[in-house]
């Protein structure tokens, strides 16, 4: 079975530019949450969304967005990139919002000059 | 603000050690703890603790979650190189979603 997949895997940006990160879960998990992972920090959660509602929304400024589709991939944007933005996106699948373990992708370099 | 902290943040030991990793967690809800184990990019799952005192095995790898001191240990015994890793670990919160909120991780490293 195929885990969690993201793309791209690296992406290189300029200041002020947008960017869309994509992320396609495991087969049944109808969950998908993004993490932004500053190096030699933990990961930090961004986004929740199950059935293409948010049901969680970390400390991140608007310039951060995302949604689900109807067959649960998701897309995160980032408006505006600060060079703080530049970091590895970690995309998390899991069947439900309950008391599941999460499986996660193995992310996007995102660097922003 | 439910915060996470691991230590020690980096660790050097030898092939065949023992080692202890610490997880402790400040809560005003909590439902689980998460242990993951991360080489290059992508957190692997270890372990999901919901219940204090009773331990979790896989392999040389064991976990405990004692939710009166609120902490958490990861154990792994006869070390080897292949445990070179930061190891991280993570709360959920007792309400909907299961949002991981992370420490800053332990950074292992097994020489030969």
């Amino acid at each position: 079975d195929a885990g969690v997949t993201q793309s791209p895997t690296h992406l290189i940006k300029t200041r002020g530019q947008q960017v869309t990160l994509r992320c396609s879960p495991i087969s049944g998990h109808k969950s998908v949450s993004w993490y932004q992972q500053v190096l030699g920090q933990g990961p930090q959660f961004i986004f929740q969304y199950y059935e293409k509602e948010e049901r969680g929304r970390g400390n991140f400024p608007d310039r951060f967005s995302a949604r689900q589709f109807p067959n649960y991939s998701s897309e995160l944007n980032v408006n505006a990139l600060l060079l703080g933005d530049s970091a590895l996106y970690l995309c998390a699948s899991s069947p439900g919002t309950s008391n599941n373990e999460q499986f996660f992708g193995p992310g996007t370099r995102l660097t922003v000059l | 603000e439910d915060k996470v902290v691991q230590s020690p943040l980096s660790l050097v030991v030898h092939e065949g050690d023992t080692v202890t990793l610490n997880c402790s967690y400040e809560v005003t809800n909590f439902r689980s703890l998460l242990w993951y184990k991360q080489e290059k990019k992508a957190p692997t799952f270890l372990f999901m603790l919901t219940s204090s005192g009773i331990e979790k095995k896989s392999g040389r790898l064991s976990s405990i979650l004692d939710k009166k001191e609120l902490f958490s240990i990861l154990n792994i015994t006869a070390t080897q190189t292949g445990d070179s890793a930061v190891y991280l670990c993570a709360r959920t919160p007792n309400n909907a979603g299961n949002m991981l909120t992370f420490g800053g991780g332990t950074r292992l490293m097994v020489k030969p």
